[in-house]
């Protein structure tokens, strides 16, 4: 089993629509989980932290369920810039050294059309 | 403040051939991952470093592969004898501190390409 699974699409939505992508991950000593996004033969730029209370921004809303080991990226009013892959990264912490980590899902690609 | 810089952007090599890439930390940035992106595939840490230290190699192909983050200079991720399957993105990571909780920031990435 992957240690981040992510449903890699593709998803083709129009503008104005609601998307949302799922996440599971495996390991429940997960500590820290995020939404990086990365647009074609770029570098992954953060989107957002998640938290366990869920966390907003503007149109982006996060949530994060422990006992589920499941996180998930809702996107309202989708825009054409939103048009991108979908990271989820959790870090691990094992204890010792490990916590530096980033695991990557295999990302959620996103086309938004007008 | 800039970002974190890496460089070269691109780098071209024949198999056989050393490669060396370097990373500079975001300002005020003393941790620092290598992550590497294969074609088609989702990005796999390999390394991360402190100044003079690694901390965590747990990711790094046991031959050709070394790292280091001197006191002075950027961090360097060096390939000997580079093979084909060794083409890919890799991108430099720093944070403030080392602890799970803090964001990573990502440079532009070195595209290596093996001939």
């Amino acid at each position: 089993r992957k240690e981040v699974e992510q449903d890699p699409g593709p998803f083709n939505v129009p503008e104005g629509a609601t998307v949302a992508f799922n996440c599971t991950y495996s390991n429940s000593a997960s500590q820290s989980f995020f939404w990086y996004r990365q647009d074609c033969r770029k570098e992954p730029k953060l989107l957002m932290s998640v938290y366990s209370s869920g966390n907003e921004d503007g149109r982006f809303t996060a949530q994060l369920n422990r006992a589920s080991q499941y996180i998930s990226l809702l996107i309202r009013d989708s825009k054409l810039s939103d048009s991108a892959t979908y990271l989820c990264v959790v870090n691990v912490n094992a204890g010792g050294t490990s916590y530096g980590k980033l695991t990557f899902g295999q990302g959620t690609i996103l086309t938004v059309h007008p | 403040n800039a970002g974190v810089m890496q460089n070269p952007r691109h780098l071209v090599r024949r198999r056989g051939q050393e490669a060396r890439l370097r990373c500079s930390p975001m300002k005020g940035h003393s941790h620092v991952y290598w992550y590497r992106q294969l074609p088609e595939e989702g990005l796999k840490f390999m390394v991360y470093l402190q100044k003079e230290n690694i901390i965590d190699e747990s990711g790094m192909p046991k031959e050709r592969f070394s790292a280091e983050f001197p006191k002075e200079g950027p961090s360097i991720l060096r390939i000997q004898q580079v093979v084909r399957g060794d083409s890919a993105a890799y991108f430099c990571a720093s944070s403030p501190f080392g602890q799970e909780f803090y964001e990573q920031y990502f440079g532009p990435g070195t595209r290596l390409t093996v001939t």
